[in-house]
């Protein structure tokens, strides 16, 4: 069964880093653009950062940009987002998902790592 | 950046009942438009693109319209299990942008 699996979640004081992973099974990541999308609690979806197949693009939400950083190791099948600088408004739970070829929709998601940002 | 308005916010319908949600764009967005299905506690799963074409195993009772900037999700016969919340997404540029969701109930 091809699986998407997001790890690193957890409970961050407001201005900390935090890193997560999200890994492939049963699909190898190098084939796709994948994407970050979080969902603050009770909240709607909201789009992060999208990455191109080889790294080579970036596209990051305005509500991120300087502070997060999206990356992948396609050798290790991984998709990484660094977050930076982090506030209390970036807790949300923060779903990987692949996109449909080269079309910006989301046909494979994981099942999400929830980010808190508390003092 | 495209903003993206659904309504109605909730809807309560019977099964068997059909089900029409509308996603209306601040801009037109072509028929670069997705729609996503979520349930309480799991990721949202992917229903459409292309504004009509349903994803890979979504029953016809799904069906999807429109271009510009006026779209609809349409679900005929309602089951149990559609219970959810549905949310548009565009995919022209960046920004992507989703609608703030439909929560559809069933009596």
């Amino acid at each position: 069964e091809v699986q998407l699996v997001e790890s690193g979640g957890g409970l961050v004081q407001p201005g900390g880093p935090l890193r997560l992973s999200c890994g492939a099974y049963g699909k190898v990541l190098s084939n796709y653009w994948m994407s970050w999308v979080r969902q603050a609690p009770g909240k709607g979806l909201e789009w992060v950062a999208s990455i191109k197949r080889d790294g080579s693009e970036k596209y990051y939400a305005d509500s991120v940009k300087g502070r997060f950083t999206i990356s992948r190791d396609n050798a290790k099948n991984l998709l990484y987002l660094q977050m930076n600088s982090l506030r209390v408004e970036d807790t949300a739970i923060y779903y990987c998902a692949k996109l449909l070829g080269d079309v910006t929709v989301y046909d494979l998601w994981g099942q999400g790592t929830m980010v808190t940002v508390s003092s | 950046e495209v903003v993206l308005t659904q309504s109605p916010a909730t809807l309560s319908l019977s099964p068997g009942e059909r089900a029409t949600l509308s996603c209306r764009a601040s801009q037109s967005v072509g028929t670069y438009l997705a729609w996503y299905q979520q349930k309480p506690g799991q990721a949202p799963r992917f229903l459409m693109y292309d504004a009509s074409s349903r994803a890979t195993g979504i029953p016809a009772r799904f069906s999807g319209s429109g271009s510009g900037t006026d779209f609809t999700l349409t679900i005929s016969s309602l089951l149990p299990d559609d219970a959810a919340t549905y949310y548009c997404q565009h995919y022209t540029s960046y920004p992507i942008t989703f609608g703030q969701g439909t929560r559809l109930e069933i009596k």
